[in-house]
């Protein structure tokens, strides 16, 4: 059973470019959470997606955006990079109920 | 203050010893209260999971919550230079939402 997977594992982008990262849910989970790690730090809630809507946001600025497919696939998109985006970008996924939230080993982003 | 107030360290122990890990938390909304352990460029990994106060075991792993102090606590006996990693905490409130809210972690190291 393979668990959560994000691709691409890492990536350099430039400031002011556009930047996507994907993920695979584990195998029976309908909901995607997506987290901002800066290094030393815990990780940040983005938002949560569930039935391909938007259920939850955290304090993050509208460049930051995703979708989910109907396979309960998902995208992290983020546009206008700026150096402060750079982090190890997590992705979660549950069945939606009040249970565990098992994450994807990470997106690390680096903006030069 | 940050919602979730967790020691940095880093924490260095003897292989065997007793290590107590805590966090702190001002949210009194907070219900679900997880630990997880994240290896260095790794995803964060599912330790324990726990509902409101009380203790929790699994194996070496013990998980306590105080919710009258807003004091969670994770023991891991008999230390194996393996437990060498990240622990977070991290807890949420609204049943199914699963915005986790994250400490900053505490950085482990057991020493053969």
């Amino acid at each position: 059973d393979a668990g959560v997977t994000q691709s691409p594992t890492h990536l350099i982008k430039t400031r002011g470019q556009q930047v996507t990262l994907r993920c695979s849910p584990k195998s029976g989970h309908d909901t995607v959470s997506w987290y901002q790690q800066a290094l030393g730090q815990g990780p940040q809630f983005i938002f949560q997606y569930y039935e391909e809507e938007e259920r939850q946001r955290g304090n993050f600025p509208d460049r930051f955006s995703g979708h989910q497919f109907p396979n309960y696939s998902s995208e992290l998109n983020v546009n206008a990079l700026l150096l402060g985006d750079s982090a190890l970008y997590l992705c979660a996924s549950s069945w939606g109920g009040p249970g565990e939230l098992f994450f994807g080993e990470g997106s690390r982003l680096t903006v030069l | 203050q940050k919602e979730v107030e967790q020691d940095p360290g880093p924490l260095s122990v003897p292989e065997g010893a007793i290590v107590s890990l805590n966090c702190t938390y001002s949210n009194s909304a907070f219900q679900y209260f997880m630990w997880y352990r994240q290896y260095s460029r790794k995803g964060p990994e599912l330790l324990m999971y726990t509902y409101s106060s009380g203790n929790k075991e699994d194996g070496r792993f013990t998980a306590q919550v105080d919710k009258s102090s807003k004091y969670i606590s994770l023991f891991i006996r008999d230390s194996q230079p393996s437990d060498s990693a990240t622990y977070l905490c991290a807890m949420t409130g609204i049943q199914g939402a699963q915005k986790l809210v994250f400490g900053q972690g505490t950085r482990l190291t057991i020493n053969p």
